[in-house]
């Protein structure tokens, strides 16, 4: 019964790897997001997905790729991690043009690059 | 453009004393404005929010926050806090009619007993 779901929940992995981070939604919400959370706790959006369409790409290298195949679910491919990857990723999701509702958050995937 | 300012990155407190996490605000159009709690290894949940009418605004779990428009502040205060507070608090803004948040650095609350 989970709202949003991220899986997976922690992943190491060696730098130079490529790695998929999934999320889904079962709110009906129809925006999607992808959050960073460093080590000091500061959340940075990096991507923003309403109804499939990106709508939020921030400042990211382009080794972080979002896909959205449909309006509950938004991935994060991430091509040859590097150190500096780790970190804790949030997905969260919202309607759209509704921003008083404020996001619903997934519980977090722990990205850990050795 | 917005920005969120959270004054004090850790407030340690006693058990049953109250607290006050600051936060202010910058903003050239009107927003709403959030209070989200970060429990240890969790995701973020919605505390409370500010979207209009009256600037007080309460939780189910005893906390308020007051918005002061000249002030360009949302402080989120509980009058006697418990050892189950202890967590990661980030106030947090979004431009009316907009999709993006804009999240504080965080204030982590340390209830100790």
């Amino acid at each position: 019964d989970t709202a949003v779901s991220q899986t997976p929940k922690y992943l190491v992995t060696q730098m130079g790897n490529d790695k998929s981070i999934k999320c889904e939604q079962n709110l009906g919400h129809d925006t999607m997001y992808w959050y960073k959370q460093d080590s000091k706790k500061f959340l940075k959006i990096m991507f923003s997905y309403n109804n499939k369409e990106l709508i939020i790409n921030e400042t990211v290298p382009n080794r972080f790729s979002p896909k959205s195949p449909d309006k509950a679910h938004l991935n994060l491919h991430i091509n040859s991690l590097e150190l500096g990857d780790s970190a804790v990723y949030f997905c969260a999701s919202s309607h759209h043009g509704q921003s008083n509702y404020g996001y619903t958050f997934g519980s977090g995937t722990r990205l850990t690059v050795v | 453009a917005q920005s969120v300012t959270q004054l004090d990155s850790q407030v340690p407190v006693f058990e049953e004393a109250p607290v006050e996490l600051r936060c202010n605000y910058s903003s050239s159009v009107s927003v709403y404005l959030f209070w989200y709690v970060q429990y240890p290894n969790q995701g973020l949940q919605l505390l409370l929010k500010y979207l209009s009418g009256s600037t007080l605004v309460e939780s189910i779990n005893g906390f308020e926050a007051e918005f002061n428009k000249s002030q360009t502040s949302f402080h989120l205060r509980k009058p006697s806090v418990h050892i189950s507070d202890t967590a990661e608090y980030f106030c947090a803004v979004t431009h009316t009619g907009g999709f993006k948040t804009i999240f504080g650095a965080g204030t982590r609350l340390f209830v100790k007993a």
